[in-house]
Parts: structure tokens; sequence; C-alpha cells
């Protein structure tokens, strides 16, 4: 079965600085896709990025990068920059191709100290 | 920009009764999702629904049960609450598998 592995409960970043969350996951397929969501303190969860596994190329969106290691399984997320906005609870996520069931790691809470 | 719509954002019920959570959605989404979050656990989905009328169980069904009779409306219902279901439920819809989740904002039930 595939699981999703967020080693990291929680991290301190300082306002400008650049911060990495970890995430691992383990499956036996090769389509499929990543995801990263954000869950301020407002608790609507929002997309931060998403990864298709057949591309090599790291996805990035503005601030927020990914490190796609595909043989290593690995998926982390940089936010340069940080900014007090992006103190949330960051989620990993991962979907089979063709499927409809996301399996979620147990979360990274993020703070952003001034 | 996709509306996900949860009808409360803190409930609070008694054992045995029977609760019922709602969802809309906006965009005319043919899939939506029910999800329980829970601290440490991340999130676990217990229905989805890939069409009207249709249904399918997720990881934690057992004590809940759904309901899609419209496209826009995805209804989570607690047949029998039990304090074990104190938690934050969230819903969620897409349009489509290649298309991401739109969650609400979540409703956070206490079973007392």
């Amino acid at each position: 079965a595939q699981t999703v592995t967020q080693s990291q409960p929680e991290m301190s970043v300082q306002e400008a600085e650049t911060v990495t969350l970890s995430c691992t996951y383990d499956t036996s397929e090769s389509d499929y896709y990543l995801f990263w969501y954000k869950q301020p303190p407002s608790r609507q969860m929002i997309l931060v990025i998403r990864q298709e596994a057949y591309k090599q190329q790291n996805a990035t969106e503005n601030r927020f990068s990914v490190n796609f290691q595909k043989a290593a399984k690995s998926f982390s997320l940089k936010i340069s920059d940080s900014q007090l906005g992006d103190a949330a609870m960051y989620f990993c996520a991962y979907r089979e191709e063709g499927t409809y069931k996301y399996i979620f790691g147990t979360g990274t809470r993020l703070k952003v100290l001034a | 920009d996709v509306k996900v719509t949860q009808s409360s954002r803190y409930l609070v019920k008694r054992t045995g009764e029977k609760v019922f959570l709602e969802c809309v959605q906006d965009m005319d989404h043919e899939n939506m999702f029910w999800y329980r979050q829970d601290p440490g656990l991340g999130l676990r989905l217990i229905y989805f629904s890939y069409d009207v009328k249709m249904k399918e169980k997720g990881d934690i069904p057992e004590g809940y049960s759904v309901s899609r009779e419209k496209k826009e409306r995805f209804s989570l219902i607690l047949e029998s609450a039990s304090t074990n279901q104190t938690s934050m439920y969230l819903c969620a819809s897409r349009q489509g598998t290649s298309q991401p989740q739109h969650f609400g904002d979540g409703t956070r039930l206490s079973i007392l």
C-alpha cells in the first residue's frame, strides 16, 4: 500500500529566510501525482504546488519549489523568502494516476518568526 | 474561483444523535470527498462520490454514510454519533481526475 511520511511535525523559519519541508512516499507505481497543500489557521486547505511523476523538471510556483527525487521517493518543498503569511500546516499528498484516492501525510506545522 | 461551502464551522451534538454535515460546491464538479482530520493522523478519506447517487467507501467509512442526490451537494451522515467521531471534517470537490481538489473551511464536530 502507498504511504506518505512527513517526519517533521514542526518547523520554524525566520522571516525572509528559506526553509525546506520533507516528504517521502512509498509506491510501486510509476505514474502518479504529488502535491503540497497548505492549511492556514483559518483552516481552508489550498493547493500550493503539484508535480507529475513523469516530469523530471521540478515544479515551481513563485517562492515555492519542490525537489522531486523519483528514485529516492522524496518530494521536499522549499519556501524562499519566507513571509508571515506562510505560517500554516503543510500536507504532502500522493495520488496514483487515474484514481480518486489521495494519501496524505501527517503534516508539518510551519512557524514563521518575525 | 471555486467555492466549497460547509454548512457549519462548529457543531456540538450528543452521543447517539443522527448528525448531518452538509457540503455544497458551485462549480458543477463531478467528484466530491469527505475527509476526517485528526492531529498526528493527517487527512483520512471517509467517502468519495464520483457522480450523483454514486459513492465509494474510503479508508474509514464505519459509522458514516453519505448522500448525493444533487450534483452540487454531498452530505455526510453520522448514523449514531459517538465520542470517537469528535474531529474536524473537511469536504472537497474537483472536476475530473487531472484537476486538483478544492476544500471547504471544515466543520469542527464535538460529540458529548
